[in-house]
């Protein structure tokens, strides 16, 4: 089982949508969770932190469920410039300064 | 504010040939780390540095060695470029709060 697991899409939504991406995580003792955002051919970018009581950020909200050991991303209103790769983070199980990407979703929103 | 600092953007290499990637953060973080990315591989990691004078192996670390010159600059070494080393190289720093910082990626073909 991978460490961080993501469906990796598409999401094609039109503008003004809301859309949620879900990611799992297989170690339980897991402390960091972030969520970045990943455009083509460029670095990665932290999108924010995800806390254990959850967060918001303008349009965008992030919840954790530890029970279940997943993480979410809520996207409200979504902007044609909110396409891109949104990539769920945590820290790995050897190592607090070590951090485990998952492979992304896409997210597509059209006109 | 540069934030992370990567040289070269690209470069190409013959198979056998070596090189050295260059990255250097002016954020005064303590840890510093080498990603590489291919294509619905995500994000793997080659090396990282905890703190100034250490280094330890990340998931690939095969091919490569690295440098922690000071706390501001991280090298990637390639001794003897292979085609499978072809990929996107990230510089990353992080300070106390876990979360990485990227710097804009070499982009490595070796043919």
């Amino acid at each position: 089982r991978k460490e961080v697991e993501q469906d990796p899409g598409p999401f094609n939504v039109p503008e003004g949508a809301t859309v949620a991406f879900n990611c799992t995580y297989s170690n339980s003792a897991s402390q960091s969770f972030f969520w970045y955002r990943q455009d083509c051919r460029k670095e990665p970018k932290l999108l924010m932190s995800v806390y254990s009581s959850g967060n918001e950020d303008g349009r965008f909200t992030a919840q954790l469920n530890r029970a279940s050991q997943y993480i979410s991303l809520l996207i409200r209103d979504s902007k044609l410039s909110d396409s891109a790769t949104y990539l769920c983070v945590v820290n790995a199980m050897d190592s607090s300064y070590k951090l485990i990407f998952g492979s992304g979703t896409r997210l597509l929103v059209r006109p | 504010n540069a934030g992370v600092t990567q040289t070269p953007k690209f470069q190409v290499l013959k198979t056998g040939q070596s090189m050295t990637l260059q990255c250097a953060q002016d954020m005064n973080h303590n840890s510093m780390y080498w990603y590489r990315q291919d294509p619905g591989m995500g994000l793997r990691l080659i090396y990282y540095s905890a703190s100034e004078g250490t280094t330890d192996k990340g998931e690939v670390p095969n091919g490569y060695n690295v440098s922690r010159l000071n706390k501001r600059e991280f090298s990637l070494r390639l001794e003897s470029a292979a085609p499978s080393q072809t990929s996107v190289y990230f510089c990353a720093s992080s300070g106390g709060q876990n979360e990485q910082y990227f710097g804009p990626g070499t982009r490595l073909t070796v043919t």
